[in-house]
This record gives C-alpha cells, structure tokens and sequence, in this order.
C-alpha cells in the first residue's frame, strides 16, 4: 500500500523556522518527482515546491521563494521541508504527495501536517 | 501567472447531474486535474489528463477540456460526493514549472 505520512508541524512564533518530515513506502519513492501541497484554514489549495527524483531541481511558490527549502533522502524514503522566517500566512495544513510528470497531477497525498504561526 | 477560475458553490439534487466549471485562458491547450476533498480529509485525485479516471473513482465522474473551460461533470449525483472540488493544471514549458490550483468549488447535494 502506497502511504505518505507528514511531521514536525506545531506551534511557531513568526520569525521562527520549522522542518517538516514525509515518510514514503509502498512505492520506489527515488523514481518520482515530490511536492509539498498548503491550505490555509478555510482556504484553497497552494502548491509550494517540487523537487525532481534526485533532488537536482527545485522550484517553488513565489511567495516562499529564500524562507523554504524542499529536500529529500532516497536512501531513507524521505522528503523534508525546511521552513525559516516564518509568517502568520504560513500558517496552513501541508501536505505532501507524489507528483505524475507525465502529466503534472498529485497522487497519492498525505494526510497532512498542521502549521501554526502566532505569537 | 496562470489564473483558474471556480465558481464557489454549485448545489444539485440527488440522482441529478453535477458540472463544475474552471475557466482559464486557452485552458484547452494544457492538461487539467480535479481533485475532491471531503471535511478534514487529505484531497484525493479524481480526474487526470482532462478526462482519465485514476482507479476506484466510480464512472459518474467524467471531465472535458476545450477553449477556456475545462468541466467535471459528477453524474448521479449521491450525497457521498459533497465534497469540496479543485482543478490543476502544471506549466511544464515554463522556468519555473509553476502548478496552479483553481479556488475550489464546494459541491452541496440538496
């Protein structure tokens, strides 16, 4: 069974750092692009960075663009968001979920980790 | 940046059909996904390359993709697809290989 399961996430103040953790089995993660997916209470969905199978390319959302670096470790299955200078708009679900580059869609997702960022 | 366009809400009767619209300029030419996502719950993907259905998603789920309006069309209708509905679509031939999100339609069966 394909599974992502999401930690790290909590309680922050701004100006604080984070480092979210995705923990994959059930498929050969290191064949696959990976992507960290956001939502905001009461909100849509944001994406916020994808990193190719050996982490040779990353791109990310503008808006996270010099605070968030998106990494992972094939040898342990394992895909990190490291997140500094934090904002109260960070504050969000995040999600992370294999991306099909054949076609750019998201399949399967974790269940997601909470953010909080408040003083 | 690419823009896609959701109405907010779309309400149906059960046993009806449901069609969920997301406009985007020559949205026709790019591939689109939908995703659903029930209350607390992780989104689950639906619908690939327009109009593909992953495994296990029922035949009642179908979408098409022409000019600047791509469609999910839910039919039969049951109170188990109220859900909240979102499309993607993935800039592949740009630098920055952006994905775009619609803002989501909330799907209420009446």
């Amino acid at each position: 069974e394909v599974q992502l399961v999401e930690s790290g996430g909590g309680l922050v103040q701004p100006g604080g750092s984070l480092r979210l953790s995705c923990a994959a089995s059930g498929f050969t993660f290191s064949s696959y692009w990976m992507s960290w997916v956001r939502q905001a209470p009461g909100k849509g969905l944001e994406w916020v960075a994808n990193i190719k199978q050996d982490g040779s390319e990353k791109y990310y959302v503008d808006s996270v663009k010099g605070r968030f670096t998106i990494s992972r470790d094939n040898a342990k299955n394992s895909l990190y968001l490291q997140m500094n200078s934090l904002r109260a708009e960070d504050t969000a679900v995040y999600y992370c979920a294999v991306m099909v580059t054949s076609g750019g869609w998201f399949d399967p997702w974790g269940q997601g980790t909470l953010v909080t960022v408040s003083s | 940046s690419y823009v896609l366009t959701q109405p907010p809400s779309v309400s149906v009767a059960p046993g009806k059909t449901a069609r969920i619209t997301c406009g985007g300029n020559n949205i026709g030419s790019k591939s689109v996904h939908w995703y659903q996502q029930k209350p607390g719950q992780a989104p689950v993907l639906v619908i690939y390359y327009d109009s593909d259905r992953p495994s296990g998603i029922p035949e009642r789920f179908s979408g098409s993709n022409s000019g600047n309006t791509a469609t999910l069309t839910i039919s039969r209708v049951e109170a188990g697809d109220e859900a909240d509905y979102y499309c993607q679509v993935w800039d592949s031939s740009s630098d920055h290989r952006d994905v775009v999100f619609g803002g989501g339609t909330k799907l209420t069966v009446l």
